[in-house]
């Protein structure tokens, strides 16, 4: 069965420092990785997504990149982080479906992001 | 105005109860519409999905879809205390494996 892990769970940083997520899939090969921040009343925000290692598509202009250097590996990184940076960032993974599918998408356990 | 919409609550009922949860959305091309169930400070997790119209039934849980009057609803019977959760709708268009445009999500109580 496909697992997927983000650490670390709780994160609290000052402004101006660099930040670095990462989260793993395990149990399936060549997924389509995303990466979400959720602010309270507001829902997901796409921010990245990825089709495969080194293809990442950025959906928000903002200081957050990600990178994917692994097939199962994907990476979200400050250089300085913002007070606005605050919130709840998940992770997480779907098959490579035909456009006939659904896109069914699975999430990682989150990790919950404070910026002082 | 946003492409989907969904009102955040928190929608308190007693034990029991029927449930209506609601999304409605401005984009005609959606043939995709997906329930997710997020416990607190847990990610989402995929309740129910249909396509295109009409209505889905799995136990307690019916998924339905209006596309004519472009709305969705989640009815949960015989709510639980373990039901409570925040439900966020999501919706992708037929030729989408990646976007899924998400609801703000509906908290809801189930009061014992």
């Amino acid at each position: 069965s496909q697992t997927i892990h983000q650490w670390p769970a709780t994160l609290v940083q000052p402004v101006g420092s660099p930040l670095s997520l990462e989260c793993t899939v395990e149990g399936t090969s060549n997924p389509n990785l995303y990466w979400y921040r959720q602010a309270a009343g507001r829902g997901l925000q796409l921010l990245f997504y990825s089709v495969g290692i080194g293809q990442i598509s950025s959906e928000v202009p903002q200081n957050l990149s990600a990178s994917r250097p692994q097939d199962r590996q994907f990476i979200l990184s400050s250089k300085k982080l913002l007070l606005s940076d605050s919130g709840f960032y998940l992770c997480a993974w779907s098959a490579i479906t035909y456009k006939s599918s659904y896109n069914e998408q699975f999430f990682g356990p989150g990790t919950r992001l404070t910026v002082l | 105005q946003k492409e989907v919409e969904q009102d955040p609550g928190p929608l308190s009922v007693p034990e029991g109860a029927i449930v209506s949860l609601n999304c409605t959305y401005s984009n005609s091309a959606f043939q995709y519409f997906m329930w997710y169930r997020q416990y607190s400070r847990k990610g989402p997790e995929l309740l129910m999905y249909t396509y295109s119209s009409g209505n889905k039934e799995d136990g307690r849980f019916t998924a339905q879809v209006d596309k004519s009057s472009k709305y969705i609803s989640l009815f949960i019977r015989d709510s639980q205390p373990s039901d409570s959760a925040t439900y966020l709708c999501a919706m992708s268009v037929w030729d989408s494996n990646y976007q899924l445009i998400w609801g703000a999500g509906t908290k809801l109580i189930i009061k014992p």
